[in-house]
């Protein structure tokens, strides 16, 4: 059974950008959540998507966003680059609430 | 606010000798505790779901307990593989508004 697949693997862009990140869940997972992982703030909480509806989202500013298809792979995008945006972007799903996440193994994102 | 702290933030151990990590809890409606690993350049990997005070689970030289305050992840009788990051997370909330928050993990490096 295949993992949870994210793509790119790495992105480079400049300030003022936009960027959009994929996310292929494991197949029958219909529960995808977004997670920004930096040093200094660990894991933090981006949203998190169900049967194409966002069930929760974290606090982040209006920039980062996010969607759910009909075949449950998901996209975030993130708009108006900051130098801060700089983290890994980690997608990760499971079957239901209150399960385990499998996660992928993330986009590693910089902004220059 | 709901929290997650981990301690300590890193640890060396000698192969072989046994200790412990904590993850301390502060929520308001816990409705599960999770406990994954994390290899560098990977996403974290599912290891443990605790869901009321006093169980325990057990993984080869992992035993993870919980009580209404934290949670233990014992690790007996390290070998090198076992270095990695090891990442608490907490599912707190009520209904559909729950969220998963993760602590900053512990970073732990067995010696040969």
């Amino acid at each position: 059974k295949a993992g949870v697949t994210q793509t790119p693997r790495y992105l480079i862009k400049t300030r003022g950008q936009q960027v959009t990140l994929s996310c292929s869940p494991i197949s029958g997972h219909r529960s995808v959540s977004w997670y920004q992982q930096t040093p200094g703030q660990g894991l933090q909480f981006l949203f998190e998507y169900f049967s194409e509806t966002q069930r929760n989202k974290g606090n982040f500013p209006g920039r980062f966003s996010g969607r759910q298809f009909s075949n449950s792979r998901s996209e975030m995008n993130v708009s108006t680059l900051e130098l801060g945006d700089s983290a890994l972007y980690l997608c990760a799903s499971s079957l239901a609430e209150n399960e385990k996440l499998f996660f992928g193994s993330g986009t590693q994102l910089s902004v220059l | 606010e709901d929290q997650v702290t981990q301690s300590p933030e890193a640890l060396r151990l000698q192969e072989g000798e046994s200790s412990s990590l904590n993850c301390s809890y502060t929520v308001s409606g816990l409705r599960g505790l999770f406990w994954y690993r994390q290899d560098p350049g990977k996403g974290p990997e599912f290891l443990f779901t605790l869901y009321s005070a006093g169980e325990e689970k057990e993984k080869e030289r992992l035993k993870a307990t919980l009580t209404k305050k934290e949670s233990f992840l014992h690790i007996t009788a390290p070998k090198p593989e076992d270095s990695a990051t090891y990442l608490c997370a907490v599912q707190a909330g009520y209904s559909s508004a729950s969220k998963i928050i993760f602590g900053s993990g512990t970073r732990l490096s067995i010696r040969p």
